[in-house]
């Protein structure tokens, strides 16, 4: 069974600072997905990457792929009270690409 | 263009009644979804379709729990006899394809009394 951690769960930063989320599962998979969820919303897709030193970027966020680790990470750089969220990845198996697997999100709150 | 879109965004039940919530997915999406969230937890997968069928339905919960698209579009999720655990937001989302980026829509808040 494909297991999906994230860590932290729950991040508090200052604004102008930088940090990282991590994401970690237990199988082989060759798609990871990265979602933001603001409160009481549905969920944004962020980034999708496919492929072993995957590393995609939008504004502050940016999201790598180790395969052969079985990580990701979300790195915030100069965080802003606008990213104050939180933050799924998600991972299909790769025997079956429509069945994502998501971890317990990261809430990220950003203070001024 | 028009996201995917879910009604009732709202459903209050008793427990034992018969719930049915409707997914419309993006115009030419292939691939639906289902998904179950609980508070403060990641959605729980239920079941997927491409096109008409039920490519993978392992993660409905038992047998109360069933999923059609009969045209390969829209999408209804029902449940039968609801209990109390059922209570949660159910997510849809869709995709041009099976493992391309997925699309949600906002959910039905679903609560069994």
């Amino acid at each position: 069974e494909l297991k999906v951690e994230q860590n932290p769960l729950f991040l508090s930063m200052q604004e102008g600072k930088n940090y990282t989320i991590y994401c970690n599962y237990s199988t082989t998979s060759d798609r990871l997905y990265w979602y933001r969820q603001d409160p009481g919303k549905s969920l944004e897709s962020l980034f999708v990457l496919l492929s072993n030193g995957a590393v995609k970027q939008e504004g502050r966020l940016m999201a790598s792929l180790d395969t052969k680790a079985r990580l990701s990470t979300l790195h915030i750089t100069a965080a802003v009270h606008d990213l104050s969220a939180t933050y799924f990845c998600a991972v299909d198996i790769k025997t079956n690409a429509g069945k994502s697997t998501f971890g317990d999100g990261t809430t990220l709150t950003v203070k001024p | 263009g028009a996201g995917v879109s879910q009604t009732p965004s709202n459903k209050v039940t008793e427990k034992g009644k018969y719930v049915e919530l409707r997914c419309d997915p993006i115009s030419g999406h292939t691939a639906l979804y289902w998904y179950r969230q609980s508070l403060g937890q990641g959605p729980e997968f239920l079941i997927y379709f491409q096109g008409t069928g039920a490519a993978d339905d392992s993660g409905l919960p038992n047998d109360r729990f069933f999923a059609v698209r009969p045209e390969g579009s829209v999408s209804t999720l029902k449940i039968q006899r609801t209990e109390r655990g059922d209570s949660a937001v159910y997510l849809c989302a869709s995709s041009t394809g099976t493992g391309y980026e997925q699309y949600f829509g906002p959910g039905t808040r679903l609560t069994v009394t």
